[in-house]
């Protein structure tokens, strides 16, 4: 199994600033992934976080909105850009390794507040 | 598009009654299927998951799930509900090496 944790727990942002989320897995792993939980709402995949190249964003969500790195295996940080209150929600690391039926393992997330 | 489905965004049962949160998948074959559970201000915990062979599953905290390929469901299932299961409950899949999807969740209430 894999253990994820974030940093920071929960912040409150002023709008137009950005935040750095860090994402540490406690061993190698082939494939990290950040989602976004809305209040209320399911977890929506923001991207893959690809090891030594750009990650890779879905319909909705642009690099320059959310800058993403990964410099080795075990760690990541999603950076949300130049805020606004549309942008408070909980934002979760993801962790995998191997095959697609693997568990994925979740952190505790990042709830993030925008003023 | 490929995806899951939970068609009911609230449940509500009452204590030592049993439980189905319905998942309905749309994928050309066979994808993997799995169960989370998120309690209030807690991170996501997996249930179970089915990638092959028997298709009743056997999960954590009394839970099972069967998947139906006539159905194109994986329905989760517990025969008695404790008050602590109450919780919202995330049905997932993917293919591959490709991330997981989420559906909506079902929220369950479970009342004395």
């Amino acid at each position: 199994s894999a253990v994820i944790s974030q940093k920071p727990s929960r912040d409150i942002c002023q709008r137009g600033t950005s935040l750095t989320i860090q994402c540490q897995v406690d061993s190698q792993v082939t494939m990290m992934f950040w989602y976004r939980q809305q209040p209320g709402q399911s977890l929506t995949l923001i991207a893959t976080a690809n090891q030594g190249s750009e990650a890779t964003y879905e319909s909705g969500f642009v690099i320059d909105k959310f800058p993403i790195s990964r410099p080795n295996l075990t760690f990541s940080t999603l950076t949300v850009s130049n805020m606004s209150p549309e942008d408070s929600s909980i934002y979760l690391c993801s962790a995998r390794g191997g095959q697609g039926h693997n568990e994925q393992f979740f952190g505790p997330g990042t709830r993030l507040t925008v003023l | 598009a490929q995806s899951v489905t939970q068609p009911d965004i609230h449940i509500t049962v009452s204590e030592g009654a049993s439980l189905e949160l319905r998942c309905n998948y749309s994928y050309g074959a066979t994808p993997y299927l799995f169960w989370y559970v998120q309690s209030p201000g807690q991170g996501l915990q997996l249930l179970l998951k089915y990638f092959s062979g028997d298709t009743l599953v056997q999960g954590i905290k009394g839970f099972e799930a069967e998947f139906k390929r006539s159905q194109s469901s994986f329905n989760l299932r517990k025969p008695s509900v404790h008050w602590s299961d109450a919780a919202e409950y995330f049905c997932a899949w993917n293919s591959g090496n490709t991330p997981l999807v989420f559906g909506k969740g079902t929220r369950l209430s479970v009342i004395a």
